[in-house]
């Protein structure tokens, strides 16, 4: 099946830094990816959707300045947090889905702790 | 909007039990169903995607059904292990969005 890459795996930073997690479609072309965030014992929740060359779309209560997303390519789209703050500590998840189909592939999450 | 609830939210028993874990969805109106198992912290693994067409899928130990006009999946797992000690969840994809909409998840322990 499709892989999905995220990087790194876990980070942990301080208050009012900036942390960007890279999600690769290894060996497909992702068209949409989609940028999801998890807090301990919730669901995955729904940030935004991205298509590969145009603006990401974020949902109702998601700050677009402070989650930056860029899908720069059809095989890369990154997520920058802005100025961490504590409350922004969770669990990252992306999914990629390839043109012509609307199987979305997972990938593994990254663990962001801010102090 | 399309709700999807998961019941139980917790299930503990033992090796070799058959299990059964519910979802339902607010929106019948939907294009597909998985199924996924999280390990803590890790990931989402898809276990099984039933189209809206379909009545059901099997995978091994796992078969799971879709009832749309009831608004209900079930994924059965038979003789369970520990080794499928995860917590698993369902999502559902409505027509027009084609973004799921995830539960929150059954947190299953299957004690030796």
């Amino acid at each position: 099946g499709a892989v999905v890459s995220q990087h790194p795996s876990w980070v942990i930073c301080k208050s009012g830094t900036s942390v960007k997690i890279e999600c690769r479609s290894l060996d497909f072309q992702a068209t949409t990816m989609f940028w999801y965030r998890q807090f301990p014992k919730q669901s995955l929740m729904l940030m935004a959707t991205s298509n590969e060359g145009s603006k990401a779309t974020y949902e109702q209560g998601v700050e677009k300045d402070k989650f930056l997303i860029n899908h720069a390519s059809l095989t890369l789209s990154t997520l920058t947090v802005t100025s961490a703050h504590p409350e922004d500590s969770s669990f990252y998840i992306c999914s990629a889905k390839a043109s012509g189909t609307e199987r979305k592939f997972f990938g593994p999450g990254t663990r962001l702790t801010v102090l | 909007k399309q709700e999807v609830t998961q019941i139980p939210a917790a299930l503990s028993v033992p090796e070799g039990e058959n299990l059964v874990l519910n979802c339902s969805f607010t929106d019948s109106a939907i294009y597909n169903l998985q199924w996924f198992r999280q390990d803590p912290g890790k990931g989402l693994t898809s276990l099984l995607l039933i189209q809206s067409s379909q009545r059901e899928q099997t995978s091994g130990r796992l078969n799971a059904s879709l009832d749309k006009s009831s608004g209900r999946s079930t994924l059965y797992i038979a003789a369970s292990q520990p080794g499928d000690s995860a917590t698993y969840l369902c999502a559902v994809t409505s027509g027009g969005s084609y973004i799921p909409t995830f539960g929150r998840g059954t947190s299953l322990i299957v004690h030796p």
